[in-house]
C-alpha cells in the first residue's frame, strides 16, 4: 500500500523549480505532503483531499489527479531552505491512516 | 506550548532487554501514533490510537505494544527488543479522529539501537 514517489532524489540551483511525484495503486481520500530536514522530525506542508479541498501552507503548490491516483508537489523558485526530504502519505478510500512513501532527497545549491 | 515530546532521546539496549518509550501532546489531540523510520524505508505506522482508551495496530505491529494512559500520553513498550528493532521511532498527534484529513505533528524522535 506503500506509494510511489519520483524522482528518489534531485538537486537543484537556487531559483531553479522542481516538481515531485506520488502514485498509488489505490483509489484515495487523500494526499499528504511532508518535509524532513536531516535529523529532524518531519513537517507537515500540506493535505489534498478527494473532490479538491486543500489544507496547508499558502506558499506550497500541489495537485491531485483522483482519477490517476496521483499527486505532485510543485516548489518554484527555490532556495536553500527547501533542501531535506519529502515524503507523500496516501490515504486509500474508507481507511484512516498514512502510508508513506519512500521520500524525494531534495538539494538546493546556491 | 510544548507540542509533542518524547523521551529518551537515544537509547542502546541488548538483545532481550525490554523498555517503554514515552509520549505526550499538550494539544488537546485525539488521535496519537507510533511510527519507526529506517533507511530508506520511509515512515512506517506501528500502533495508532484514535481516541483515548482504544488502540488499533497499523502496518508493523509485531513485537510491541502500546498503551494510551489518558487523553495527553501514548507510550510504546518493547517486550523483548531484537537487532531488527534498531531504528528511530517518531509519536505524533492530531486533531479528530483518526489521520485522515488533518495534518499530524511530530515530536524530535527517540534513536534506538538494539545490539
Amino acid at each position: 500500500q506503500q506509494p510511489v514517489q519520483s524522482p528518489q532524489a534531485v538537486i537543484l540551483r537556487e531559483g531553479e523549480d522542481a516538481v515531485i511525484n506520488c502514485s498509488s495503486s489505490k483509489a484515495l481520500y487523500s494526499v499528504h505532503w511532508y518535509r524532513q530536514k536531516h535529523g529532524e522530525a518531519p513537517v507537515f506542508l500540506m493535505i489534498l483531499l478527494k473532490g479538491g479541498e486543500q489544507k496547508g501552507h499558502e506558499k506550497i503548490s500541489a495537485s491531485f489527479n483522483e482519477k490517476k491516483q496521483q499527486s505532485s508537489l510543485y516548489l518554484t523558485a527555490s532556495q536553500l531552505s527547501y533542501s531535506g526530504t519529502y515524503f507523500c502519505g496516501t490515504v486509500k478510500t474508507g481507511a484512516n491512516n498514512l502510508f508513506f512513501g519512500t521520500g524525494t532527497r531534495l538539494t538546493v545549491i546556491p | 506550548n510544548a507540542g509533542v515530546t518524547q523521551t529518551p532521546k537515544f537509547q542502546v539496549l541488548k538483545t532481550g532487554q525490554s523498555m517503554t518509550l514515552q509520549c505526550a501532546q499538550d494539544m488537546n489531540h485525539n488521535s496519537m501514533y507510533w511510527y519507526r523510520q529506517d533507511p530508506g524505508m520511509g515512515l512506517r505506522l506501528i500502533y495508532y490510537s484514535a481516541s483515548e482508551g482504544t488502540t488499533d495496530k497499523g502496518e508493523v505491529p509485531n513485537g510491541y505494544n502500546v498503551s494510551r494512559l489518558n487523553k495527553r500520553e501514548f507510550s510504546l513498550r518493547l517486550e523483548s527488543a531484537a537487532p531488527s528493532q534498531t531504528s528511530v521511532y517518531f509519536c505524533a498527534s492530531s486533531d479528530g479522529a483518526g489521520g485522515r484529513y488533518n495534518e499530524q505533528f511530530f515530536g524530535p524522535g527517540t534513536r534506538l539501537t538494539v545490539l
